[in-house]
């Protein structure tokens, strides 16, 4: 069964200095890997999707993967003080998403 | 707006009881999961549906059953809490067509006394 570790656990970063978070996942058959945010006592919200190795870009958001290092990291430029949240990585195969532990953000102002 | 609702947001139960959470969508989607969120564990799968009157289990079924009776319509059912249930559970839906991307609910906290 897939396994997905995060790190790091928690993060501190000031505003406006990059962001970045990284996941490894346990062996390459997932099909493509997700990015969710989690603000306090709320659902998740989809950051990017990105299903080949290279780079994938949402807004301020950039996903990279490299499956032969089984390893998905998140990009975040310019965080603000709202990006402040718990960040999930998933690996997605069909139906089935498996999730990491999460890493908390907080972006200081 | 697409949309997936849950209810109730927060409920103290006692152990022993039954507990019931609901998860209603409006996306037109066949697919719907239960997971639950404890510290440290990130999500784990505890039943999905990919059609109504249908369930199947997920990662970690024990002490729960669910329930679809129609495509919108998605419960949680915990026939006796116990104390170790206590967590935030959460319902999403996805379908083929959108590479099963997941929307997911506000969450469910739950705390067993």
């Amino acid at each position: 069964q897939q396994k997905v570790q995060q790190s790091p656990e928690s993060l501190t970063v000031s505003e406006g200095a990059m962001a970045s978070l990284n996941c490894t996942f346990s062996d390459g058959t997932s099909n493509n890997f997700r990015w969710y945010r989690q603000h306090s006592a709320k659902g998740l919200e989809v950051l990017v999707s990105i299903f080949s190795d290279g780079e994938k870009e949402e807004g301020r958001f950039t996903a990279h993967l490299n499956r032969a290092n089984l390893h998905v990291s998140l990009h975040i430029r310019e965080p603000q003080p709202s990006d402040s949240a718990v960040y999930l990585c998933a690996s997605n195969m069909g139906y089935k998403l498996t999730f990491g532990t999460g890493t908390s953000l907080l972006v200081d102002p | 707006e697409a949309a997936v609702t849950q209810s109730p947001r927060s409920k103290v139960a006692v152990t022993g009881g039954k507990v019931t959470l609901s998860c209603h969508q409006t996306n037109n989607h066949d697919y719907m999961y239960w997971y639950r969120q404890d510290t440290g564990h990130g999500l784990r799968l505890i039943h999905y549906s990919y059609v109504a009157d249908s369930t199947e289990k997920g990662d970690i079924p024990d002490g729960y059953k669910a329930s679809r009776p129609s495509q919108e319509n998605f419960s949680l059912i915990l026939e006796l809490a116990s104390l170790s249930q206590t967590a935030v559970y959460f319902c999403a839906s996805s379908d083929r067509l959108g590479f099963y991307e997941q929307y997911f609910g506000p969450g469910t906290r739950l705390t067993v006394l």
